[in-house]
């Protein structure tokens, strides 16, 4: 059974660079038609799609985000990464790991549990 | 970018009644529209997408229809469990965006 889980900073100060990390369980990161998204959820707001890669490599970011971000892929850890830099308290949200059904990502059918980042010095 | 608006913000319902929530897209999304379920502390479930097909393992007192611009979810007669957010995501351009969320709460 598939399952994902963000892990990384908790706390980040403004103008440095948020890291998180999904792992992915019970399915090869690189089997299927499947992408992999980051989505974020401010408190109390709202859901925003930050960004997907597919196993082979391409990306694609929301262009509101799109200078700041950077997603990797290794197939060897079967995990997904989230660079974001220069935050901002704007940025303070809860980060998801989402799979995205087909090689472009849809609808998200699977989530992880997300984790908190707040940015704050 | 297609901003999706959610309507009302709060909808207060009876269980075992019926509640229609809407979402409305600025421009056409064709049926490529998705609803998902989120209750306080977790992460959003996937319910509903084509706009009107159910995803695996949801009930089916969750309806979906509409096309273009206009779409609504239906749930046919409140359960305890279904009091939560509900939002919808549209997935014909990029980027994918959401509504702003529907709050179902019991009256």
């Amino acid at each position: 059974q598939l399952q994902l889980q963000e892990s990384g900073s908790g706390v980040v100060k403004p103008s440095q660079t948020l890291s998180l990390t999904c792992t992915v369980s019970g399915v090869p990161i690189s089997g299927g038609a499947s992408s992999w998204s980051w989505i974020r959820q401010p408190p109390g707001q709202g859901l925003e799609w930050i960004g997907y890669i597919s196993h082979s490599g391409p990306t694609s970011y929301n262009p509101s985000l799109q200078s700041r971000v950077t997603m990797s892929i290794d197939r060897s850890k079967n995990h997904f990464s989230l660079k974001l830099s220069s935050v901002t308290a704007a940025d303070t949200a809860v980060y998801y790991c989402a799979r995205g059904v087909s090689t472009v990502p849809k609808t998200f059918d699977v989530w992880g549990q997300g984790t908190m980042v707040t940015v704050s010095s | 970018e297609i901003v999706m608006t959610q309507s009302p913000a709060t909808l207060s319902v009876s269980p075992g009644d019926r509640a229609t929530l809407s979402c409305r897209a600025n421009q056409s999304v064709s049926s490529n529209l998705a609803w998902y379920q989120q209750k306080p502390g977790q992460a959003p479930s996937l319910l509903i997408y084509g706009a009107s097909t159910r995803a695996t393992g949801v009930p089916a007192r969750f309806s979906g229809s509409g096309s273009g611009t206009e779409f609504t979810l239906t749930i046919s007669s409140l359960q305890s469990e279904d009091f939560a957010v509900y939002y919808c995501q549209q997935y014909n351009n990029w980027p994918r965006t959401f509504g702003q969320g529907t709050k179902l709460e019991i009256k």
